[in-house]
C-alpha cells in the first residue's frame, strides 16, 4: 500500500455505539492529522499530531479521541456520538508541520442513526 | 489572522474550453498556497503548491497557477478542461504553524 490509507470506508453506527477509524501513513512523515468534512461547510480540523505527541484539539467534543501510538498510524475513537457528527472524516499527513503539503486518504464515511 | 476566499461556490464550463478558479488570500507573512481537488468520494489530491519561488506555479494535470501579491489572488488555471477534471477544488494558505486554512470550495462541471 501506498500513500495514505483509511478503514473503514464507510460506516453506521448508532448513538450508542462505540467505534473507531484507522489511519495509516506509508510515507515516513512525522505529523498526522484528523479533518471533519461536512456539506456545505470548509474543512474542519480536528486534531494534530506530530511525532505521536497532540499539539492541537480545536475545541472538538470529548466524544471523539484520538490515539496516535506511533508516527504511521492515527485513530479516532468514537462513542455515544450525536446524529449531527455524520460526515467525511480525512485523515491527513505531512513531513512536518508548517507548510509543508498534507497527503490526504480517502475518508471515512460516517453515518450516525 | 490568515483566510482564503474562493470566490466562486460553482464553475461551469465546455470540455475544451479554458478554466479559471479563483482565489483571494489574506495574509501577515508570505504565505504558502496551495490547491487540492476532490474526486467524488475521494480524498484531496496535492495539485500545486507555492512557496515563494516563481510565481507561476505548475501543477499536476495541466493546472498551474499565478502568485499575485499586489492583487493577494492565486487563481488556478487550465488551458482546456476535460471531462476527468470535473471535481471540487479548495484553495488553502499555510500560517505557518501547524494549520492549513482551507478555502469553502469551488465544484467545477465540465459539459461535453
Amino acid at each position: 500500500e501506498t500513500g495514505v490509507t483509511q478503514t473503514p470506508r464507510h460506516l453506521v453506527m448508532g448513538m450508542t455505539n462505540k467505534k473507531s477509524l484507522k489511519c495509516e501513513q506509508h510515507l515516513g512523515h512525522n505529523a498526522m492529522y484528523w479533518y471533519k468534512q461536512s456539506a456545505k461547510k470548509p474543512l474542519e480540523l480536528m486534531f494534530v499530531y506530530s511525532l505521536e505527541e497532540r499539539v492541537e484539539n480545536n475545541s472538538v467534543p470529548s466524544r471523539f479521541s484520538p490515539e496516535c501510538p506511533n508516527s504511521s498510524h492515527l485513530f479516532l475513537h468514537l462513542h455515544t456520538l450525536q446524529p449531527e457528527d455524520s460526515a467525511l472524516y480525512l485523515c491527513a499527513s505531512s513531513q512536518g508541520l508548517g507548510s509543508y503539503e498534507q497527503y490526504f486518504g480517502p475518508g471515512t464515511r460516517l453515518t450516525v442513526t | 489572522a490568515q483566510s482564503v476566499t474562493q470566490l466562486d461556490s460553482h464553475v461551469s464550463v465546455s470540455e475544451g474550453t479554458p478554466v479559471l478558479l479563483r482565489c483571494n488570500y489574506s495574509s501577515s507573512y508570505s504565505p504558502s498556497l496551495f490547491w487540492y481537488v476532490q474526486h467524488p468520494n475521494k480524498g484531496l489530491q496535492l495539485l500545486l503548491k507555492y512557496t515563494s519561488a516563481a510565481t507561476l506555479v505548475k501543477g499536476i494535470n495541466g493546472f498551474e497557477a499565478e502568485f499575485k501579491k499586489s492583487e493577494t489572488s492565486f487563481h488556478l488555471t487550465k488551458p482546456s478542461a476535460h471531462m476527468s477534471d470535473a471535481a471540487e477544488y479548495f484553495c488553502v494558505v499555510s500560517d505557518n504553524t501547524d494549520k492549513l486554512i482551507f478555502g469553502t470550495g469551488t465544484r467545477l462541471q465540465v459539459f461535453p
